[in-house]
């Protein structure tokens, strides 16, 4: 357990579903952070949200759309994906404060699109 | 952009042996991180280095960042089926940004 919980665990949709992932973390961080890491690829940073507020979209195409309504609580919203968007997606958590801390990670939501 | 290079991309070791993970950069790193995953899981952290010649231990693990700060390594001693999994570095380089290695799968044979 590492203080950050994600649900669904595993979600299998199609490419003209339209689906949400949730983190929550209990660590009383303000960062928050949306990862992909497909097979053979190293971590893919997606979204970064300090206090609130995203402070980057690493050129994400637009059918991914993160919200993130306070400090404890990341969403990320899934519309017409395509198959090539399997993947697992990590929710990470860290302190903003201090720029070398330590980002502390969900167990994941793994995506089938179809 | 910095990038992260991991070997070996897959190790098998019998229970009991030592052996080393390594994790080298393309510019200067300004902290060095190491997780273990368990396939299809989160990563949990082990240990973050950020001075040259810096080492930490954990159990039997142990981890070292070079005095260039450009590379490091993981050691574990005495290997048990419990090591097993996926072991990832990362690195901040000056933008702060976190940049991740592609991984060392870690099979350890009773």
């Amino acid at each position: 357990e590492t203080g950050v919980t994600q649900t669904p665990r595993h979600l299998v949709m199609g490419m003209t579903n339209k689906k949400s992932l949730k983190c929550e973390q209990h660590l009383g961080h303000n960062a928050m952070y949306w990862y992909k890491q497909s097979a053979k690829k190293p971590l893919e940073l997606m979204f970064v949200y300090n206090f609130k507020e995203q402070t980057e979209n690493n050129s994400v195409p637009s059918r991914f759309s993160p919200e993130c309504p306070n400090s404890s609580h990341l969403f990320l919203h899934l519309h017409t994906l395509q198959p090539e968007d399997s993947a697992l997606y990590l929710c990470a958590s860290s302190q903003v404060r201090g720029v070398y801390n330590e980002q502390f990670f969900g167990p994941g939501t793994r995506l089938t699109v179809l | 952009s910095q990038e992260l290079e991991q070997s070996p991309q897959s190790l098998i070791v019998q229970e009991g042996k030592n052996l080393t993970i390594n994790c080298t950069s393309s510019k200067t790193l300004y902290g060095l991180y190491w997780y273990k995953q368990k396939y299809g899981e989160g990563l949990i952290f082990l240990m973050m280095l950020q001075k040259g010649g810096e080492e930490k231990s954990h159990e039997k693990i142990t981890a070292k960042l070079d005095e260039k700060k450009q590379q490091s390594s993981l050691h574990i001693t005495a290997s048990q089926p419990s090591h097993a999994g996926i072991y990832l570095c990362g690195g901040r380089g000056s933008n702060y940004k976190l940049t991740f290695g592609k991984g060392t799968l870690l099979t350890v044979n009773p």
